[in-house]
């Protein structure tokens, strides 16, 4: 089956680093999109990785590792606004997304 | 500015009652999505639309109806065949161009209730 995994809740300093993780299995693998999930809003798109290697855009990048199943992003320089879910989605061989339940960041001051 | 519109923001439904959720894009995106998101799990694909007057249904399709009669707009109709239909709906759209791996841009969703 499909199947991803990402930590439910994350707690991160302002100014701070944090790397939010995610592993996946899917039937086939055509790239794998990060998006951002403010309380209550809709999903906005960060990233989208599909090769191995690093992505860097300001201040998030993104890793992806298609051997290992595994991708990060990675947050710099935390702000308060970086508060909200991370959601981490594989695209399957039928180019279908499918979707973490996604990690809660929570910025402490 | 471009954009996807969904609406209303809020619905309540009543029992054995039908309502639909408007979506309109003027992105000119081929693609159209609807997704059903319940807290704590991830997006469920209801259903797409690749072209006009063509959907597919995705993982949770039963108790939904949608039509693409135009480019622009992908209505999601909840039928009362939909026993727990309480949760937040998404409607999303991407261009089809350098193959299908365009990211997908949400609307603002409309968050459903049972009265």
């Amino acid at each position: 089956g499909q199947n991803i995994d990402q930590p439910t809740e994350m707690t991160a300093t302002e100014g701070a680093i944090v790397q939010i993780n995610c592993t996946y299995q899917t039937s086939g693998f055509n790239g794998l999109f990060w998006y951002q999930q403010h309380a209550g809003e809709a999903p906005t798109f960060l990233s989208y990785n599909v090769l191995d290697g690093l992505e860097e855009k300001g201040r998030f990048s993104s890793f992806l590792s298609r051997s290992k199943g595994y991708s990060y992003l990675l947050l710099k320089e935390l702000q308060m606004k970086d508060s909200a879910s991370y959601l981490c989605a594989p695209m399957d061989s039928n180019y279908q997304l499918i979707w973490g339940a996604g990690t809660k960041l929570i910025i402490k001051p | 500015d471009g954009g996807i519109t969904q609406s209303p923001k809020y619905l309540f439904r009543k029992e054995g009652q039908n309502v639909t959720l408007s979506c309109e894009q003027n992105l000119n995106h081929d693609a159209m999505y609807w997704y059903r998101q319940d807290p704590g799990q991830g997006l469920r694909l209801i259903y797409y639309s690749q072209i006009v007057n063509d959907f597919q249904k995705g993982d949770i399709a039963e108790g939904y109806s949608v039509s693409r009669e135009k480019k622009e707009s992908f209505p999601l109709t909840v039928t009362s065949a939909q026993k727990n239909p309480t949760a937040f709906y998404l409607c999303a759209s991407s261009s089809l161009g350098q193959g299908d791996t365009q990211p997908q841009h949400f609307g603002d969703g409309t968050r459903l209730s049972i009265l």
